[in-house]
């Protein structure tokens, strides 16, 4: 399974674009890229889902580099509501995922 | 309706006791999973299922054990309830290989 790093913590303001970067060096040729947000005492929602370049939805991007070793989440203009940990997963289909300790984004007014 | 319940939402036990978590899904999905999540910590996978006839341990699935009753259903059981299972149990599905994942709200269990 890929391990993967993300920065522990991270605070913006709102309006701002966040970029949150994971690495996963050793990600195999099977494996995909998602991100999950959690806020407190709920699961965990998904939010996008790539394997490689760029894709977007309604509420972010996910870019993702020819080598695959990292990805970046793209927040456009946060808002205080997007305070919450968000959790880099990379793992193929046919095979269990595991979610790391995440980032915790704090939005401020 | 939600389309993952989880229950009791809320349980206290005692050391020693068995305990049975239960989680119901409506949206026809293949794949159920149960997950523990520690105060500050992620999210680990303790045991998760790709149909009815298919059960798989994940990371840390000593002292737990599962049921996949029907599609709809999947059970988590601790036999004998320590303090250090205190924590919050999340189940979640998932429809075709990769597709996302669908949590519950969750079971907060602390065992005395």
């Amino acid at each position: 399974l890929a391990k993967t790093t993300q920065p522990i913590s991270m605070d913006s303001y709102e309006g701002q674009e966040v970029n949150i970067t994971c690495s996963h060096n050793n990600i195999a040729t099977n494996d995909y890229i998602t991100w999950y947000q959690q806020f407190p005492s709920q699961g965990p929602r998904f939010i996008i889902q790539g394997y490689k370049t760029k894709v977007t939805n309604e509420v972010a991007s996910l870019f993702i580099p020819a080598d695959r070793k990292s990805s970046t989440l793209s927040l456009p203009r946060v808002s205080l509501s997007d305070t919450a940990v968000y959790y880099c997963l990379v793992g193929a289909p046919n095979n269990d995922m595991r979610f790391g300790a995440g980032t915790r984004l704090t939005v401020k007014p | 309706d939600a389309d993952v319940t989880q229950t009791p939402r809320n349980r206290i036990t005692k050391t020693g006791k068995r305990i049975m978590l239960e989680c119901s899904q409506t949206k026809g999905h293949d794949r159920m999973y149960w997950y523990r999540q520690d105060p500050g910590l992620g999210l680990r996978l303790i045991y998760y299922s790709f149909d009815v006839k298919d059960i798989n341990k994940g990371e840390i699935s000593d002292g737990y054990s599962v049921s996949r009753q029907a599609q709809a259903k999947f059970s988590l059981s601790l036999e004998s309830a320590i303090p250090n299972q205190t924590a919050l149990y999340f189940c979640a599905t998932s429809g075709v290989a990769g597709d996302e994942q669908y949590f519950g709200p969750g079971t907060r269990l602390t065992v005395t």
